[in-house]
């Protein structure tokens, strides 16, 4: 098994409400990702945890708020987001390994829109 | 992390061979080439890596300039179904965290 699920596959949230995005892998990965995308516009990394850990944080807005409850489980809890924040949100995870490349495997995204 | 440099758009007929180039070179010794794809309307995806030596998979080849400081990924025979944006990425072989940073990337179309 090689996908990468989210949920949901839409959401439209208005500007005042609190929101989780959520993304589940069975590949034994320990390393998961998040990326923004805007429309016509290479993904932009968010955040990267590691064996569960918080690892890199692309010094995202504090609206944002990632968790990692275990290995195969990432959310991304969302609160008083703003219009611009109006985008694709993808999930990926890879074996985490301290050297050589290994590929991402991505999800199909959450299609976030806030009015 | 080094940047690549990509046409942003190329076109293609079905069933011919499509060469997508990408310059780097700025690239370190260190520095493996990703090439990623995505399809419209769904994440990106995987399609291929090297660091010095010419790469064959089921889904593409990668061939590697001698001074890498550029590279091809080539897709042998398209389909309307490789119709994607195609994204050449360095990455840093030993770092302690699989990062990606995705360029502008070139939109491959097909046309039947």
């Amino acid at each position: 098994d090689t996908e990468v699920t989210q949920t949901p596959k839409h959401l439209v949230m208005g500007m005042t409400n609190k929101k989780s995005l959520k993304c589940e892998q069975h590949m034994g990965h320990r390393a998961m990702y998040w990326y923004k995308q805007k429309a016509k516009k290479p993904p932009e990394l968010m955040f990267v945890y590691s064996y569960e850990k918080l690892s890199i944080n692309e010094s995202v807005p504090s609206r944002f708020s990632p968790e990692c409850p275990n290995s195969s489980l990432l959310n991304l809890h969302l609160h008083a987001l703003q219009p611009e924040d109006s985008a694709l949100y993808l999930c990926a995870s890879s074996q985490e390994r301290l050297a050589g490349p290994y590929e991402q495997y991505f999800g199909p995204g959450t299609r976030l829109t806030v009015t | 992390d080094a940047k690549t440099t990509q046409p942003n758009s190329m076109e293609s007929n079905e069933e011919e061979p499509v060469h997508l180039p990408c310059n780097h070179s700025t690239i370190s010794g260190t520095d493996y080439i990703h090439w990623y794809r995505q399809l419209p309307s769904q994440g990106p995806e995987y399609v291929i890596h090297g660091l010095t030596s010419n790469v064959n998979n089921r889904m593409a080849s990668l061939a590697i300039a001698e001074d890498r400081k550029s590279s091809t990924l080539i897709l042998h025979r398209a389909t309307l179904r490789d119709a994607a944006v195609y994204y050449c990425i360095l990455r840093a072989y030993g770092g302690a965290t699989n990062k990606l940073i995705f360029g502008t990337g070139t939109l491959l179309a097909v046309q039947p």
